[in-house]
């Protein structure tokens, strides 16, 4: 198994607060991306990084900043939490974007904001 | 827009063999995934198709016709661990996967 960790698994926070999400790699990895699963929808993608300080927005990346100063490291931030960002989030890493480059997903984060 | 559709719930019998569809509609092609995904838990990988055909991999197979916009992934010899989610995700032009929403699979004894 890919070696992929979320902190944390789950928490639990207040409409207003901030949140940040952590995904750590020990694959060196250059490609890193977050998504949010929701019932009936399918994975989302928020944001994603090629490599570090290099990040660029996916197709839900509103209300969502992320940050990669290190190759291991992709930090998942909520400015101000809304209920609409309860969630199930997971990170993936690839090797590289395109072709036969399977995505390895970590264990996810449950998030539940009141 | 960009749409992916499989078939929310399907049910089959231990030992049997099952079909499970997924029609795409994307920006570009670069190929298909196929995740399985047993609830609570991480996706894991099953197989990619990019050219058309049938791709074997134990009692796992997956085919794929790009002019119909279509794939499948057949499971054969169900077991009951095989209850779980998947999902089919299409790589678009910009590399990005798109996925569908899942097909729940329940195996019944």
């Amino acid at each position: 198994d890919a070696g992929i960790t979320q902190s944390p698994r789950h928490k639990v926070t207040e409409t207003g607060t901030p949140v940040t999400l952590r995904c750590h790699q020990t694959e060196n990895h250059r490609y890193m991306y977050w998504y949010r699963q929701d019932p009936g929808h399918g994975l989302r993608l928020i944001h994603y990084s090629y490599g570090v300080k290099d990040t660029d927005k996916g197709e839900v990346s509103d209300g969502y900043s992320v940050s990669r100063s290190k190759t291991e490291d992709f930090l998942l931030t909520l400015e101000s939490a809304t209920s609409s960002q309860t969630s199930v989030y997971f990170c993936a890493i690839s090797e590289s974007a395109g072709g036969y480059n399977e995505q390895f997903f970590g264990p996810g984060t449950r998030l539940t904001v009141l | 827009g960009q749409n992916i559709d499989q078939p929310t719930e399907m049910t089959a019998t231990e030992g049997a063999i099952v079909q499970i569809n997924c029609t795409y509609q994307t920006s570009g092609f670069n190929g298909l995934f196929w995740y399985q995904q047993h609830a609570g838990e991480a996706p894991t990988f099953l197989s990619y198709n990019v050219l058309d055909g049938l791709e074997e991999k134990g009692r796992f197979s997956s085919f794929l016709s790009r002019s119909k916009g279509y794939s499948y992934l057949l499971l054969k010899e169900l077991q009951m661990k095989d209850s779980a989610s998947y999902l089919c995700a299409v790589m678009d032009s910009n590399y990005q996967l798109i996925w569908g929403a899942g097909t729940k699979l329940i195996i019944k004894p």
